[in-house]
């Protein structure tokens, strides 16, 4: 049973566009939230992670915006750039361990 | 400080090979994780260990997978009798304990023919 849904597969939008990237999910033992980004033929690399203590948070042009109660937390990209296009996955853990319960992943394409 | 290191990143295999990826975490940590990436899939965790010990391997398929951290050397994921179903990207994290960051490596890409 898949614990960490993530939506949408893929997201087209302009130079400029605000892309946003949705996770829900089920074990509320999570506390550790996650986004990474992954280029072709690369490992994934942590973005930006939030705890379930904080509503919302903002490193550089990405901002996390988390929902306790609905149990799902968001990705914003803001002012986005072709240098963004990857793919990007949710992720949640228990105490930030490295054992990791992973989205499906968004494939994010930004045009100029 | 180099990163997590794993080797080699592509290899190919044929039907019934045994195929093993190595996996050298980043230097001072003693906790690493494995997990598989299928294509146009999340990662899905396979087993964590730390130095000499399997601490979970809740991921890891019941038959033909094995995984080790010996004590000297890298950590070890070995496949025998690889399957067409094995192909996919397996990638290595490894942390500074239980509770802090992991870091990905670039993954081993096994192509099973």
């Amino acid at each position: 049973q898949q614990q960490v849904k993530q939506s949408p597969q893929s997201l087209i939008v302009q130079k400029g566009g605000i892309p946003i990237i949705n996770c829900a999910y089920e074990n509320t033992a999570f506390d550790y939230f996650p986004w990474y980004q992954q280029f072709p033929g690369k490992g994934p690399a942590l973005l930006i992670a939030i705890r379930p203590d904080v509503s919302e948070k903002k490193e550089g042009r990405f901002t996390i915006s988390f929902n306790k109660s609905a149990k799902q937390f968001s990705l914003h990209i803001m002012d986005s750039q072709p240098g963004d296009s990857a793919t990007y996955f949710c992720a949640a853990s228990v105490n930030r361990a490295g054992k990791s319960t992973f989205g499906d992943g968004t494939t994010l394409t930004v045009k100029p | 400080n180099a990163g997590v290191m794993q080797n080699p990143r592509h290899l190919v295999r044929r039907r019934g090979q045994e195929a093993r990826l190595r996996c050298s975490p980043m230097k001072g940590h003693s906790h690493v994780y494995w997990y598989r990436q299928l294509p146009e899939e999340g990662l899905k965790f396979m087993v964590y260990l730390q130095k000499e010990n399997i601490i979970d391997e809740s991921g890891m398929p019941k038959e033909r997978f094995s995984a080790e951290f010996p004590k000297e050397g890298p950590s070890i994921l070995r496949i025998q009798q690889v399957v067409r179903g094995d192909s996919a990207a397996y990638f290595c994290a490894s942390s500074l304990d239980k509770n802090t960051e992991a870091f990905f490596g670039q993954g081993t890409r096994l192509t099973v023919v």
